[in-house]
């Protein structure tokens, strides 16, 4: 069995500074885990991905995530937040066993970014 | 790259119709595609897992009457409501799968979504 939960479902950052939107994870086997971004009325594009290489994953827009395995973690985060980045985010677990490629996600994150 | 496209984009139905939904994989070929359903404001939920050439996986508690699955082809899927009730109207999107990378086989490449009304 596999879960993820987000921790917060609204995140407000003013432009400029840093983002952190919180998942964990709960899986029976070894996890992959990505982070999506959804923007109005629109499908989803993954922002990074961890499939058991390093465990600090850089993706696009200056986003990265870390795992941590000791606390079932994979914070997305940001340096510095730009107003284009405002839109839901979700994250995501599929276990890494052969043949099942069931994605479960996370209930979701709206980050709002102030001017 | 890999690209999914779906038509239509956005669709109202009166209570009783069916409607179909396509999903094309645009510049790869998918031998599986999936069909999730988001309500506003939550999560995707998987729907169904559709197989080239075969029948779908269904989710449980999905009604596979209702939602039919249809994967004719290695670049398009589609996805008919029967049927349709207002309880029905939903934002449906779908993903494809990219073969041939073996280690990253969960990558899904999602498709912009098709927003139903049912009147």
């Amino acid at each position: 069995a596999q879960s993820v939960t987000q921790l917060d479902s609204h995140v407000s950052v003013s432009e400029g500074t840093p983002v952190l939107l919180r998942c964990n994870y709960s899986s029976s086997y070894s996890p992959s885990l990505f982070w999506y971004v959804q923007h109005p009325n629109k499908g989803l594009q993954l922002l990074l991905k961890y499939t058991s290489a390093a465990t600090l994953v850089k993706g696009i827009n200056g986003f990265e995530a870390e795992f941590k395995k000791s606390e079932t973690s994979f914070h997305l985060t940001k340096p510095s937040a730009h107003m284009s980045d405002a839109a839901e985010y979700f994250c995501v677990v599929t276990p890494s066993n052969f043949g099942n490629e069931k994605l479960t996600f996370g209930t979701g994150t709206r980050l709002t970014i102030i001017p | 790259g890999a690209v999914v496209s779906q038509h239509p984009s956005w669709v109202i139905c009166k209570s009783g119709t069916s409607v179909k939904i396509e999903c094309r994989s645009l510049d790869f070929q998918a031998t599986t595609m999936f069909w999730y359903r988001q309500f506003p404001k939550q999560s995707l939920m998987l729907m169904a897992t559709s197989n080239e050439g075969s029948k779908a996986t269904y989710e449980q508690g999905v009604e596979k009457d209702k939602f039919l699955i249809n994967h004719a082809s290695l670049t398009l899927s589609t996805l008919t409501v029967t049927s349709a009730h207002p309880e029905d109207s939903s934002f449906y999107i779908c993903s494809a799968r990219k073969p041939g990378l073996a280690k990253l086989s969960y990558e899904q490449y999602f498709g912009p979504g098709t927003r139903l009304t049912v009147t």
